[in-house]
C-alpha cells in the first residue's frame, strides 16, 4: 500500500514556463514533507520542504504548497530551465524524532529548450 | 552543505560473495544514516534504520541476516549484503541525519550500483 503516492510518472514542460509536481499522501500521521530533485545513478538532493503547520514554503524558484485536508502536495517551479531536468521524488516523514522518509515513486520532468 | 560519500560506487560480484558498501558522513556526525534501495522507475524503499552504537532496525520484508549493516561511528556506517543473489542486483544509496540539524533533512550519497552475476 502506497502511502505516498506520484500519479505522473513524467512531465514536459517548455522552458520559462511553470512545472507543477504533484503529490498524495494517505497517512494523516505524516507531518513533514519534502521535494528531492535526482539525476540517473546519483543520490538524491534535497530541495525544499515544508512542515504541517503551513501551507507554503518558498525558496527562490521552488515553492511547495500543502493542502492538509486533501492530504496533497504541489512543487512549483517557475521559470522552469533545462537543468531542471530529472525525476522528482516526494517523501514524507511522521512524528518527533522520527526521521524516515516515505517516497513517491517519483516524477520525470524534462524540460524542453 | 553536508556531504555523504558511498564506496564503492559500482560493484560487480558473482553469486555467493559478500559485498560491502560503505557510507560515510564527511563534514559532520550522525547518530542515525538510513539505508534506501531502488528498483529502476520504483520509489526509494527503506530498508533499515542504521543507529550508532546499537542494532539496526530493518523495515518488514527484509532480511536481517542478509543484509547486515554496521554503524560503529558517528560517521560511518556498512551494509554488508551477504550471499548475494542475482535479484540483489539493485541501486543502493544511503542517508544520514546531521546530528545538530533542527529538520527532518536527511543528506543522500551517490549511491552505490550493485550488480550480482
Amino acid at each position: 500500500d502506497q502511502q505516498v503516492k506520484q500519479n505522473s510518472p513524467s512531465l514536459s514542460v517548455q522552458e520559462g514556463r511553470i512545472s507543477i509536481l504533484n503529490c498524495d499522501y494517505t497517512n494523516s500521521m505524516f507531518d513533514y514533507f519534502l521535494w528531492y530533485k535526482k539525476y540517473p545513478a546519483e543520490g538524491p538532493t534535497f530541495l525544499i520542504s515544508i512542515s504541517s503547520i503551513k501551507d507554503k514554503n518558498e525558496d527562490g524558484r521552488f515553492t511547495v504548497f500543502l493542502n492538509k485536508s486533501a492530504k496533497h502536495l504541489s512543487l512549483h517551479i517557475v521559470p522552469s530551465q533545462p537543468g531542471d531536468s530529472a525525476v522528482y521524488f516526494c517523501a514524507a516523514s511522521s512524528g518527533a524524532g522520527s526521521y524516515q522518509l516515505t517516497f513517491g515513486k517519483g516524477t520525470k520532468l524534462s524540460v524542453i529548450p | 552543505g553536508a556531504v555523504v560519500s558511498q564506496h564503492p560506487s559500482r560493484v560487480i560480484c558473482k553469486s555467493g560473495t559478500s559485498v560491502k558498501i560503505e557510507c560515510r558522513s564527511l563534514d559532520f556526525q550522525a547518530t542515525t544514516m538510513f539505508w534506501y534501495r531502488q528498483f529502476p522507475k520504483q520509489s526509494l524503499m527503506l530498508m533499515a534504520t542504521s543507529n550508532e552504537g546499537s542494532k539496526a532496525t530493518y523495515e518488514q520484508g527484509v532480511e536481517k541476516d542478509k543484509f547486515l549493516i554496521n554503524h560503529a561511528s558517528l560517521t560511518l556506517s556498512t551494509l554488508t549484503v551477504t550471499s548475494a543473489h542475482p535479484e540483489d542486483s539493485s541501486f543502493y544509496i544511503c542517508s544520514a541525519r546531521d546530528l545538530a540539524g533542527a529538520s527532518d533533512e536527511q543528506y543522500f550519497g551517490p549511491g552505490t550500483r550493485l550488480t550480482v552475476t
